[in-house]
């Protein structure tokens, strides 16, 4: 059965740092691609970062591109998310969720066949 | 950007009846479409891709059609379970969602 566990949300003040992890099971996680996807407090569904499978390839939102880092540790088979400079607009729970293929082929990318249940994030001072 | 906009916002449904949901994108996106259910507190659960095809273990009663920039969602007969968020994810020019339509008991 695969499982996607996400954790490490919490409160954070306005340009503090915070790292989530998701701890997959029950799948080959690292021939996968996996993402982090958020919804902010009455908005809809916003996809923020992805890693490719296999050879390390990443792809940011503009919204998070220079203060948010992908990385995956296939050998823990765990996804993380590095969140640094954080702002009051990144407050939003958080899910992690596995793409049905490795990577994006150009633009044409993919479905997400398991989520997380999410981790909420909150940046208040 | 490809813009997906579902609509309606909401939809008032009685148990038995069909629930029809609408999706449609800001461009042709072949049919490179899911569908997601989300309820309050746990994880959306994928329903359909391909624009109709069905996940296995998804019900029958859940279908899918169009292709290009109308998409529709059909329920064709609610059951108590089938009451809460759905998604529409294009995923031919990188990835965006819809807004989501909340689906509730008449």
């Amino acid at each position: 059965e695969v499982q996607l566990l996400d954790s490490g949300g919490g409160l954070v003040q306005p340009g503090g740092s915070l790292r989530l992890s998701c701890a997959a099971s029950g799948f080959a996680f690292s021939s996968y691609a996996m993402s982090w996807v958020r919804q902010a407090p009455g908005k809809g569904l916003e996809w923020v970062c992805g890693v490719a499978g296999g050879p390390d390839s990443t792809w940011y939102a503009d919204s998070v591109k220079g203060r948010f880092t992908i990385s995956r540790d296939n050998s823990k088979n765990t996804l993380y998310l590095q969140m640094n400079s954080l702002r009051a607009e990144d407050t939003a729970v958080y899910y992690c969720a596995k793409g049905s293929l490795p990577y994006c082929t150009g633009v044409l990318c993919y479905e997400f066949d398991y989520w997380g249940p999410g981790t909420l994030v909150t940046v208040s001072s | 950007e490809t813009v997906m906009t579902q609509s309606p916002a909401t939809l008032s449904v009685s148990p038995g009846e069909r629930a029809t949901l609408s999706c449609r994108a800001s461009q042709s996106i072949s049919s490179n479409l899911a569908w997601y259910q989300h309820k309050p507190g746990q994880a959306p659960r994928l329903l359909i891709y391909g624009a109709s095809t069905r996940t296995p273990g998804i019900p029958a009663r859940f279908s899918g059609s169009g292709s290009g920039t109308e998409f529709t969602l059909t329920i064709s007969s609610l059951q108590s379970e089938d009451f809460a968020v759905y998604f529409c994810q294009q995923y031919n020019y990188l990835i965006t969602f819809g807004r989501g339509t909340r689906l509730e008991i008449k």
